[in-house]
C-alpha cells in the first residue's frame, strides 16, 4: 500500500514564525499536492509538484511556498505563518499509470497558529 | 480539469442503499470521474473511477450517464461506517507524465442513520 507520511499530526505555532510541513511518500510517486481543509470551504489546493524542483501554483499560494529537492518529500513553507492560516493541511501524491492513479492523502497535520 | 457539483448532504437508512449524484458537464473526453472519500480527521481515500462505463468494485458502484455529464455513486448497503464526505472530481490517468491541477468541490456530506 502506499503511504503518504506527513511529519506532524498537531502543530501549534505563534504569529509570525517560519513553519515547515513535510510530507513524503514511499511509493516513487511524480506527483504530489498540498491542500488546506477548512469548515465549509472543502479542500483547496495551495501548491503542486509534478517532478523534483518543479512546482506550480494551485488556487490559493498566497503567503505559502514549496520545495521539491528529492521526489519523495515535497515540504510546504510558511514564511511568516498568520493566523488566517490556522487550518488542516493535507498531503497527496499520485503516480503514472495507463489504468489508476488516484490521489493517495496523508491524515493531515492541524496547524494552530496563535 | 472538470468542475463538478454535488449536492451538500445527503441522509441515508442503515441497510439501504446510498445513491449520491454528482454532474460534472464539463469533463472532457481523457478525464477519468474519481470518487474519495473522507472519514472525519483522515485524510481522503480512493473509492473508485470510470471512464465511461459502469464499474464496481468490493466498496462501491459507479454508474456514468451516456453523455458522461453525471455520475451516480451507489454504497448499496450503507452502514453507520459509510458516514463522511464523499468527492467526485475528474482527472486523467498521468501514463506518460505531466501535471494535472486537481481540484476537488465541496463535496457531499453523507449521513448514515441507525
Amino acid at each position: 500500500d502506499v503511504k503518504v507520511t506527513q511529519s506532524s499530526r498537531y502543530l501549534v505555532k505563534r504569529t509570525g514564525e517560519k513553519v515547515f510541513l513535510e510530507c513524503v511518500q514511499d511509493m516513487d510517486h511524480e506527483n504530489m499536492f498540498w491542500y488546506r481543509q477548512d469548515p465549509g470551504l472543502g479542500l483547496r489546493l495551495i501548491y503542486f509538484s509534478y517532478d523534483v524542483k518543479m512546482k506550480e501554483k494551485g488556487d490559493i499560494p498566497e503567503g505559502y511556498s514549496v520545495s521539491r529537492e528529492k521526489k519523495e518529500r515535497f515540504s510546504l513553507i510558511l514564511e511568516s505563518a498568520s493566523t488566517n492560516q490556522t487550518s488542516m493541511y493535507l498531503c497527496a501524491s499520485r503516480g503514472l499509470s495507463s489504468y489508476n492513479s488516484p490521489l493517495h492523502f496523508g491524515n493531515g497535520t492541524r496547524l494552530t497558529v496563535t | 480539469d472538470a468542475k463538478t457539483t454535488q449536492p451538500t448532504s445527503m441522509d441515508c437508512a442503515e441497510g439501504r442503499a446510498a445513491n449520491l449524484p454528482c454532474n460534472h458537464s464539463t469533463i472532457s473526453g481523457n478525464e477519468y470521474v474519481y470518487w474519495y472519500r473522507q472519514i472525519h480527521s483522515q485524510g481522503p481515500q480512493y473509492i473508485i473511477h470510470g471512464l465511461k462505463n459502469n464499474e464496481t468494485n468490493e466498496m462501491a458502484s459507479l454508474i456514468i450517464t451516456e453523455d458522461r455529464k453525471s455520475s451516480t455513486l451507489i454504497l448499496p448497503h450503507a452502514t453507520l461506517r459509510d458516514t463522511a464526505v464523499y468527492y467526485c472530481i475528474g482527472h486523467r490517468l498521468l501514463s506518460q507524465g505531466g501535471s494535472e491541477k486537481l481540484v476537488f468541490g465541496k463535496g457531499t456530506k453523507l449521513t448514515v442513520n441507525p
